[in-house]
């Protein structure tokens, strides 16, 4: 039962290094999303796919890419961190985009300095 | 502007009592809304989906209600144990092809 799954749990990155956040889910699900969780500001989407092959940006896109590798797959990188990305990053997956429920990855919180 | 507020204080109750969490929204039309609950440290986890055309769904000790005209929903815990303590988002599609979060409400429910 591993559901979503992301890796790392815990990275610091050091201002203007790069790294991909990684996440996948074994439900066969369509959609997956990523969000980014800041103290008093809830839950922000930055990127989702519909579908294999597609990708969106959400609210808060700047400063990242993400690739839906496969179905089973979707990455979340950043190129240049910036302390401004100091964040809990969450990755999620469901059988359709708003009318199914979302299941979480257990998060990765990122330190940028 | 357009925004989904929930109360950022957060509430206390006695075991036993009914807790009733507020989800309001200005200038959406959701046709869904959707409840969770995050625990410190973790993902939040699904709890109920209530449509635009539904009135109350319940679930065991949970129950929601989804007025679109007062654009509100209501999240009542009955019976409620220290167990239930944790942070509740409501989450709604605001026109956005994946749904938006609030910010959450507390709930402590003191033994």
């Amino acid at each position: 039962n591993a559901g979503v799954t992301q890796t790392p749990k815990f990275q610091v990155l050091k201002t203007g290094q790069s790294m991909t956040l990684q996440c996948a889910q074994d439900m066969n699900h369509n959609s997956m999303y990523w969000y980014r969780q800041d103290p008093g500001m809830g839950l922000r989407l930055i990127y989702y796919s519909a579908s294999e092959g597609t990708t969106d940006k959400g609210e808060v896109p700047n400063g990242y890419n993400v690739s839906r590798l496969n179905k089973r797959e979707f990455s979340l990188r950043l190129e240049s961190a910036a302390p401004s990305q100091t964040s809990v990053y969450f990755c999620a997956s469901s059988e359709a985009l708003l009318s199914a429920e979302a299941f979480f990855g257990q998060g990765t919180r990122l330190t940028v300095v | 502007s357009q925004k989904i507020e929930q109360n950022s204080e957060a509430l206390n109750i006695q075991e036993g009592k009914t807790a009733t969490l507020t989800c309001n929204y200005t200038n959406y039309s959701p046709a869904y809304l959707q409840w969770y609950r995050q625990d410190p440290g973790r993902g939040p986890v699904f709890l109920l989906l209530i449509r635009e055309n539904e009135k109350e769904k319940r679930k065991e000790r949970l129950k929601v209600t989804f007025d679109t005209t007062l654009k509100q929903s209501l999240f009542h815990i009955t019976a409620s144990q220290p167990a239930d303590s944790a942070t509740y988002l409501c989450a709604l599609d605001t026109g956005r092809r994946a749904l938006t979060f609030g910010s959450g409400t507390r709930l402590q429910v003191q033994p």
